[in-house]
């Protein structure tokens, strides 16, 4: 069964370090989101592509976050400078129509110590 | 209001029995609905997603959708320990491809 591949799927960072996510969507998924859960909370939207353009961005921290899909394949997500209130599980998904529902990554875990 | 509203839980039955997770959504023109579980440490899964008024049956899960009351259920039937996990609704608002969750509800299933 395809998958959507995330790494790393841990990862501990310092305060004010820069960290980066990879997420590599299932082939022929055109739209991409990467999402942000923290523990006992659903995931919120940071960002959704359409093949390599923005479509929503607007929940993301844009002072500190970024995100692109050059290609319009796979896509990295930024952060910089790390806050502890970062601490959260990041998840990507790919789907193949809107509305059709997603399909997940493993997700990353990040830690800001 | 929050756009997506779930009962925090924790929602305890026994094994065998049915389990039932409500969830209630803001938009009233959200157009799809879907349910993920979500085991400890581990990423949301598709389960169900229905699209219409009325009940959607997949083995032991029978989604509900209610539009006119904004209301979106999940039925579990023959509740067995593995089904403990966190229950995610999620709801796709009108004319957007994101979809919206809830704050998931946590389901024990007691021996």
């Amino acid at each position: 069964e395809a998958e959507v591949a995330q790494s790393p799927r841990y990862k501990i960072t310092e305060k004010s370090q820069a960290v980066a996510f990879w997420c590599d969507p299932i082939s022929g998924h055109a739209t991409l989101y990467w999402y942000r859960q923290i523990l006992g909370q659903g995931p919120e939207l940071l960002v959704q592509f359409q093949d390599e353009s923005v479509v929503d961005d607007s929940q993301l921290p844009k002072d500190r976050f970024s995100a692109e899909r050059l290609k319009g394949v796979d896509s990295t997500l930024k952060i910089q400078p790390a806050e502890l209130g970062d601490s959260a599980m990041y998840l990507c998904a790919s789907s193949f129509r809107i509305n059709y529902g997603y399909t997940f990554g493993s997700g990353t875990r990040l830690t800001v110590v | 209001q929050k756009e997506v509203e779930q009962n925090s839980g924790p929602l305890s039955v026994p094994e065998g029995a049915i389990a039932s997770l409500n969830c209630t959504y803001s938009d009233r023109g959200s157009q799809s609905f879907f349910w993920y579980r979500q085991y400890s440490g581990k990423s949301p899964e598709l389960i169900m997603f229905i699209y219409s008024n009325g009940d959607k049956e997949d083995g032991r899960f029978t989604a509900q959708l209610n539009k006119a009351s904004q209301y979106v259920s999940l039925l579990i039937r023959d509740s067995q320990p593995s089904d403990s996990a966190t229950y995610l609704c999620a709801v796709t608002p009108s004319n957007t491809g994101k979809l919206i969750f809830g704050q998931g509800t946590t389901l024990q299933v007691k021996p």
